[in-house]
This record gives C-alpha cells, structure tokens and sequence, in this order.
C-alpha cells in the first residue's frame, strides 16, 4: 500500500502562527497530493508534487518532498481561522490511484 | 465549470430498501470515483471507473453496485445495506488515472444512514 501517514494526528494554533504537517509514505510513489476537508464535506485538492519534484508553493501553501525519506510536509503559514480542517495527503505509486493517509486535523484559534 | 455534484445530500434507509446515490460532472474527465469515509477516517476507495468502464473494484461488497451510464454520470445502486455501511459517501472525478497523476475534484458526499 502507498498510504500516507501523517503526523501530528491534531495541531491546535493560535491565528497568525505557521501550522506544519507532515506525511510519511512506504514505497515508491509517482506524486504526493495534501487535501483539505471541512468537517463532513468533500475534499479540496490542494497540491500536486511529482516525484522529481522537491517544492512547491501555492499562496500561503509550501509543500516539500523528500523522496530519499519518504516524506512530504505542508506548511500553512499565517494561519486563519477559517484553515480549521483536516488535512489528507495521498501517495500514488504505479496505479496512479491515490490512497489517503489517516489525515491531520488543525485547529487555529481566532 | 469545476464542480461535482451528489445527490441527495443525506439518505436514511432501511436495511430491506433499495437506493442509489447519484454523481454528476461536467468537466469532461474520464475517470471517476466512490469513496466511503466513516468519521475522522481517511477516505476508502470503493471503485473506480476509467473512460465508462470498471477498471478498480476494492473488494467492495455487492450489496453495492456502480453503475456508469456515461462519461458525465456515475450512480451507485445500494441494496441490503447493513447499519455499519452507514458512513459519507463521497464521488471524485479526475481527468485520467493512469497518465501523470491528476487531481481529484470531490462532490459534497451523500451522508448515508442505514437504520
């Protein structure tokens, strides 16, 4: 299985402050992707990063791979309160099929 | 237009009924998904279907059956569900599977009760 698995399971932050989630995977993947799902709702894709690929940003979004790890993280900076969420990566390996990791659920105090 | 839609948004039904859950999209992709999720899991593909046909079966069941009539629609025909099948079910479409790894645009998901 590709799953992802992220870490830490909960963060609880102060607006303003940086929140950073990270996410582990087992074998070889072709592309990571973070996805965003409010409480009961469907998911929001949030960012693709291919496998030769070490960063990429999208407005307050960083997200970093590190193949030799195994490894992505999420860095949401400035935070608001309306990043309240939980937040999923997907590892995809020769299917192309994501599978989803446990998620990280962030709170972020007004 | 980069919406997917599911109808309807909740379902109670009994364990005897019969019910389908219904999936549109308009972005001509050519890959579509069922996922289910039960609360703070991650979600668990169901099936996936790629240009109309089945080409992903996640040892679902088959008191559930997808059914894609075309490339816009994709139901899911419920049948003799048992009450821990009750869970969000959420639609996905994408524009292919195999070639580069596209995102993946979620409906709302249905909220399924199984009494």
């Amino acid at each position: 299985s590709q799953q992802g698995e992220e870490d830490p399971q909960a963060l609880s932050i102060q607006e303003g402050e940086n929140a950073t989630m990270n996410c582990s995977y087992k074998t070889s993947i072709n592309n990571l992707q973070w996805y965003r799902q409010n409480s009961g709702r469907g998911l929001v894709h949030l960012i693709l990063i291919r496998s030769n690929e070490r960063e990429k940003h999208s407005g307050r979004l960083r997200v970093t791979l590190d193949t030799s790890k195994k490894s992505s993280s999420l860095l949401i900076t400035a935070s608001r309160a309306a990043d309240t969420a939980s937040y999923f990566c997907a590892a995809s390996g020769g299917s192309y099929i994501p599978t989803f990791g446990r998620g990280t659920s962030l709170i972020v105090h007004p | 237009d980069t919406e997917v839609t599911q109808t309807p948004k909740h379902l109670v039904m009994g364990m005897t009924n019969k019910k389908s859950l219904k999936c549109e999209q308009h972005m001509g992709h050519r890959a579509m998904y069922w996922y289910k999720q039960k609360a703070k899991k991650p979600p668990e593909l169901m099936f996936v279907y790629s240009y109309e046909k089945l080409s992903i079966n996640e040892s679902v069941p088959s008191r559930f059956s997808p059914e894609c009539p075309n490339s816009s629609l994709l139901n899911l025909h419920l049948h003799a569900l048992q009450p821990e099948d009750s869970a969000l079910y959420l639609c996905a479409s994408s524009q292919d599977t195999v070639r580069g790894g596209y995102e993946q645009y979620f409906g709302p998901g249905t909220r399924l009760t199984v009494t």
